[in-house]
């Protein structure tokens, strides 16, 4: 768990709240990814970065606004968001774009009143 | 549309017994195949990935491919309750996205 880690672990906001949430991977890797999963459903890709530049945005809302600063960083923004976007957020990253074998950070638990 | 299926469950062993997990993918064009572990409030934890046709053994685990049928499944031999847990499958695409299924939950009763 600590090769990805990500804050916070908890967040409740407002629909008219800023936001963000950040994940940092400790393991050297070139690929950063955001996943949103909610109860019962599959985890859904949110954005794929590699290199620090975006290579898949799978048609996310723009109230989610993700930034990658470097390879070993990864940010969610989040802005006027919706009761429905409330979910676990997973962290993860992989050697490559593309690899399968992906590590997780522990994500966040994101409740939206 | 590339879909990923899983039986959710709940598959319920014995302590000892053998879980078996199964899963089909709707693209021919898959490269290759995971299994996750998720215990109860925690990240998914790569357990198994297999490649080529046939089987796969980690330990406990087995993993077993068949693309003409387009079904990978996972064996956990001498199940233990420590096992207990969601298993996600997941697929690698041409296009080099993974997907993922829903996930059988895994009770193993001591």
């Amino acid at each position: 768990e600590t090769g990805v880690t990500q804050t916070p672990r908890h967040l409740v906001m407002g629909m008219t709240n800023k936001k963000s949430l950040k994940c940092e991977q400790h393991l050297g890797h070139n690929a950063m990814y955001w996943y949103k999963q909610s109860a019962k459903k599959p985890l859904e890709l949110m954005f794929v970065y590699n290199f620090k530049e975006q290579t898949e945005n799978n048609s996310v809302p723009s109230r989610f606004s993700p930034e990658c600063p470097n390879s070993s960083h990864l940010f969610l923004h989040l802005h006027t968001l919706q009761p429905e976007d409330s979910a676990l957020y997973l962290c993860a990253s992989s050697t490559e774009t593309g690899s399968g074998e992906q590590y997780f950070g522990p994500g966040t638990r994101l409740t939206v009143t | 549309q590339k879909e990923v299926e899983q039986n959710s469950g709940p598959l319920s062993v014995p302590e000892g017994a053998i879980a078996s997990l199964n899963c089909t993918y709707s693209d021919r064009g898959s490269q290759s195949f995971f299994w996750y572990r998720q215990y109860s409030g925690k990240s998914p934890e790569l357990i198994m990935s297999i490649y080529s046709n046939g089987d796969k053994e980690d330990g406990r685990f087995t993993a077993q491919l068949n693309k003409a049928s387009q079904y990978v499944s996972l064996l956990i031999r001498d199940s233990q309750p420590s096992d207990s847990a969601t298993y996600l499958c997941a697929v690698n695409w041409n296009d080099y996205k993974l997907s993922f299924g829903a996930g059988t939950t895994v009770t193993v009763r001591a």
